[in-house]
């Protein structure tokens, strides 16, 4: 079955610092692969998403790969903020049945507090 | 600009209690889903919806049931509430996929956080 594993936190890093977070996957076919963040007191939302491999995924400075060969899609940020502060979910996406829908299969999050 | 809005965002209710989590999303979007989030766990997938009038099953269903009744709702109802059932639910909503489109990404409610006692 498809499954998500994710570097267990919690990860607490000084503001400015480098970040990665590890999410490797297992999955039949070619998912679709995605990094939602999930702030306190709220929904999750989408970071950023890759397609297929090779694919690079970007926004808000975070930045995440989708490298098939390693089955990996590693969530990077050059320089994090105090903002960042969150629990981050890596997440692959595949189809339900035979159908068009797609199901979400997450791993189990990492929390991230920066410190100033 | 609400996106997805889940009613109630907390509730407590006693073994046995029933109750309807109610999901609303404003973005025309045809598949809407449920999940529950636990501890160390990420979301799981409970049931989901490709249309009005259609749910489905998914990875973690017993104990809950769905309706579709109008495009824009998506409630989840508890018939007999178990502590096992403690958990925060969430909606999500997103456009269909297809060859065209591509893969979707599903757009999230903030959560509605359920204690059973």
């Amino acid at each position: 079955g498809n499954s998500v594993t994710q570097m267990e936190g919690p990860v607490t890093l000084s503001e400015e610092a480098f970040l990665t977070i590890n999410c490797t996957y297992t999955a039949t076919g070619y998912p679709s692969l995605f990094w939602y963040v999930q702030y306190p007191g709220e929904g999750l939302q989408l970071l950023l998403k890759a397609t297929k491999a090779d694919d690079k995924g970007s926004n808000k400075g975070f930045e995440a790969t989708y490298r098939k060969e390693t089955t990996s899609f590693h969530l990077e940020k050059g320089s994090v903020q105090v903002s960042d502060s969150a629990v981050y979910f890596c997440a692959l996406q595949t189809p339900l049945g035979s159908g068009s829908a797609r199901q979400l299969t997450f791993g189990s999050g990492t929390q991230l507090t920066v410190l100033p | 600009n609400a996106g997805v809005t889940q009613t109630p965002k907390f509730r407590v209710l006693k073994t046995g209690q029933s109750m309807t989590l109610l999901c609303a999303q404003d973005m025309n979007h045809e598949y809407m889903y449920w999940y529950r989030q636990d501890p160390g766990m990420g979301l799981r997938l409970i049931h989901y919806s490709v249309g009005e009038g259609t749910t489905a099953k998914g990875e973690v269903p017993d104990g809950y049931n769905v309706s579709r009744l109008k495009k824009q709702n998506f409630l989840l109802g508890l018939e007999s509430a178990a502590p096992s059932q403690t958990s925060v639910y969430f909606c999500a909503s997103s456009r269909s996929t297809g060859a065209v489109l591509g893969n979707q990404p599903q757009h999230f409610g903030d959560g509605t956080r359920l204690s059973i006692l």
